[in-house]
């Protein structure tokens, strides 16, 4: 069973609109991150969040925790094609053994049409 | 921030070649590195954790003597996919995280594309 439960899988809109990608996990997550990856390069880190309930801005992108430290959301503000790309949640589980290993969700691809 | 760099960004060889693929940390020290494996339109899968002056660690599925990884020093990993196949094209992708930082933020590398012929 995956992980991390990340949605939808796939989302093409039109300029200007908004949209919200989860990300749902049964697990507890001591951090979570989310990353943006664009074709033919690797994933780069747009937000970390750690505390319960926790909310997180970046212009146009809102990043929210879930109060168990369960799940996130993104949600971007009036999309523009520059925002097309894979998105991808990862958490970190607390432990010794989880100790710097993340669990990725499969990945939102978002088509922003002009 | 911390930089990651990869090397090649793409190559191609022929089946039953190997191919070394390195990740460097450019401006911070890594005792661990990561190894992932994507294709089209996926997440990243997992390959092994590279550990600096020990052995990897591979996830389950992935062979060890097929994908030979080597953390010689705090600054480089390398993998080296040997006797290559078409069905080991892929992009891969490697993430490190500078030491003491407790939060799992991962920067990765540029990726590397191989295509066997």
């Amino acid at each position: 069973t995956q992980l991390l439960e990340q949605s939808p899988q796939f989302l093409s809109i039109q300029e200007g609109e908004n949209l919200t990608v989860y990300c749902n996990s049964s697990s507890v997550f001591s951090s979570l991150q989310w990353y943006r990856q664009e074709p033919g390069e690797g994933p780069v880190l747009l937000v970390t969040v750690v505390t319960g309930g926790e909310v997180k801005k970046l212009k146009r992108l809102t990043f929210q925790f879930g109060d168990a430290r369960k799940d996130s959301s993104l949600h971007i503000t009036a999309a523009q094609p520059g925002d097309t790309g894979l998105y991808l949640c990862a958490g970190v589980r607390g432990g010794v053994t989880n100790a710097g290993k993340s669990t990725f969700g499969d990945g939102t691809t978002l088509t922003v049409k002009p | 921030g911390a930089v990651v760099s990869q090397h090649p960004s793409w190559v191609i060889c022929k089946s039953g070649t190997s191919v070394k693929i390195e990740c460097r940390s450019l401006d911070f020290q890594a005792t661990t590195m990561f190894w992932y494996r994507q294709f089209p339109k996926q997440s990243l899968m997992l390959m092994a954790t590279s550990n600096e002056g020990s052995k990897a660690t591979y996830e389950q599925g992935v062979e060890k003597d097929k994908f030979l990884i080597n953390h010689a020093s705090l600054t480089l990993s390398t993998l080296t996919v040997t006797s290559a196949h078409p069905e080991d094209s892929s992009f891969y992708i490697c993430s490190a995280t500078p030491g003491g930082q407790k939060t799992g933020e991962l920067f990765f590398g540029e990726g590397s594309r191989l295509t066997v012929l």
